[in-house]
């Protein structure tokens, strides 16, 4: 079995500040993990992922996630916010790596304040 | 067209109609999704087709009906809808269950 939790359904932070978005999982077995980003009025787009091959990942924009197996966590955090990152993110897991199973989170709603 | 096309953006019908959804990818992935997006919930999978074989998740009530005709072209029927069918649709392509390329969402609401 598989889940992932997002702490906080809502975030916000000021421009410039850090962005700190927190995602835990449970799994039987070392899983794959996600991140995904939504845009108003858009779909989902791959922020990063994590495979086994690092356990500090970094994506797309300025975001990295880092994976700690002993807290069980892949929390997303970016140095200094951008107007431009406000948008709701989902974390998932997958125990295969494949999109046939992946599981996502509730998703996070970050708001940037000027 | 590039990415993953979704029609319409928008769709407002009643409880006895009959309307359908359509994604076109233009990706020439092997791999289509139907995904469910309600407020505050995760994301839901509906259906997969992969090499034209279907794979449904057994709690999708009847009235949601998925056509793949080819590995470009996906459709979802719906009748008989209820109002908690209200949500964004979003439809994603894949190679080979790789990562996920996702429309834009079709906004479904039920009076």
């Amino acid at each position: 079995a598989q889940s992932v939790t997002q702490l906080g359904s809502h975030v916000s932070v000021s421009e410039g500040a850090l962005v700190l978005l927190r995602c835990n999982y449970s799994s039987s077995v070392p899983p794959y993990l996600f991140w995904y980003v939504q845009y108003p009025n858009q779909g989902l787009q791959l922020l990063l992922k994590y495979t086994s091959a690092a356990t500090l990942v970094k994506g797309i924009n300025g975001f990295e996630a880092e994976f700690k197996k002993s807290e069980t966590s892949f929390h997303l955090t970016k140095p200094s916010a951008h107007m431009s990152d406000a948008a709701e993110y989902f974390c998932a897991v997958s125990l295969s790596g494949s999109a046939r199973q992946l599981t996502f989170g509730s998703g996070t709603q970050l708001t940037v304040l000027p | 067209e590039t990415g993953v096309t979704q029609t319409p953006r928008h769709l407002v019908m009643g409880m006895t109609n009959k309307k359908s959804l359509k994604c076109e990818q233009h990706l020439g992935h092997n791999a289509m999704y139907w995904y469910k997006q309600s407020a505050k919930k995760p994301l839901e999978l509906m259906f997969v087709y992969s090499l034209e074989e279907r794979v449904e998740n057994n709690s999708v009530p009847s009235r949601f009906s998925p056509e793949c005709p080819n590995s470009s072209h996906l459709f979802l029927h719906l009748h008989t809808l209820q109002p908690e069918d209200s949500a964004l649709y979003l439809c994603a392509s894949s190679q080979s269950g790789g990562e996920l390329f996702f429309g834009e969402g079709s906004r479904l609401t039920v009076l």
